[in-house]
């Protein structure tokens, strides 16, 4: 069964930095495109970035180019998003999502992390 | 890139069917799509797979009461014998040159 676990909520300062992570089992991490989706409070899904953990190719949505990274260790299965300095507009639920299995789209879904940015 | 539209809103009574619909851009019309079901507070989850043939692959547990279909550009989801649980907001999505694409999202009320 494909699982996909990721770290729990957090409540950073303006400013501080933040990594947050994504655990994938039952299936070969390095196989399949696992990314990071957005959602704001009351709104919907924005889609952020991807990453190919076997050779790491990353791709970001012009929207969050350049404001978040995206990594993977596939030695622990594991997927990333980090800020190097969040602003309150951060404040969101991030999902991580992996690719299906007959569908390049996403097929499976995170519990979700929720980041509160608040001085 | 595509760009998926959707209605803001929806409403049924219970026990009744409802047909969401999501409209690829032009161009795109050819384009395979998902269905994700957010129920309130919850994450997403995946509910099928439908191409613009009209056949759709529904994720593991997907009750029988949720089907798709196509028509051109335009992709469906319909739910029938509408319970209170479908009461969630409800998005396309769709994979173009290795990004996602999401749609705005249709929130459904369950009368």
């Amino acid at each position: 069964e494909v699982q996909l676990v990721q770290s729990g909520a957090e409540v950073k300062k303006p400013g501080e930095s933040l990594k947050i992570s994504c655990k994938g089992s039952g299936y070969s991490f390095t196989s399949y495109w696992i990314g990071w989706v957005r959602q704001m409070p009351g709104k919907g899904l924005e889609w952020m970035g991807i990453i190919y953990p076997g050779d790491s190719d990353t791709r970001y949505s012009p929207s969050f180019q350049g404001q978040v990274t995206i990594s993977a260790d596939k030695s622990i299965s594991t997927a990333y998003l980090q800020w190097s300095s969040l602003k309150a507009s951060d404040t969101a639920m991030y999902y991580c999502a992996r690719q299906g299995y007959s569908y390049s789209g996403v097929g499976y879904w995170g519990q979700g992390t929720l980041v509160t940015v608040s001085s | 890139q595509p760009v998926l539209t959707q209605s803001s809103s929806a409403s049924a009574s219970l026990g009744s069917s409802v047909k969401l619909t999501c409209t690829l851009s032009s161009g795109h019309s050819s384009y395979i799509i998902a269905w994700h079901q957010q129920q309130p507070g919850k994450a997403p989850r995946y509910l099928m797979k439908l191409e613009g043939s009209g056949s759709y692959n529904k994720g593991s547990g997907v009750p029988d009461r949720f089907s798709g279909s196509s028509s051109g550009a335009d992709r469906y989801l319909t739910i029938s014998n509408l319970q209170s649980e479908d009461e969630a907001d409800y998005y396309c999505e769709t994979w173009d040159s290795n990004t996602w694409v999401f749609g705005g999202g249709t929130k459904l009320t369950v009368l």
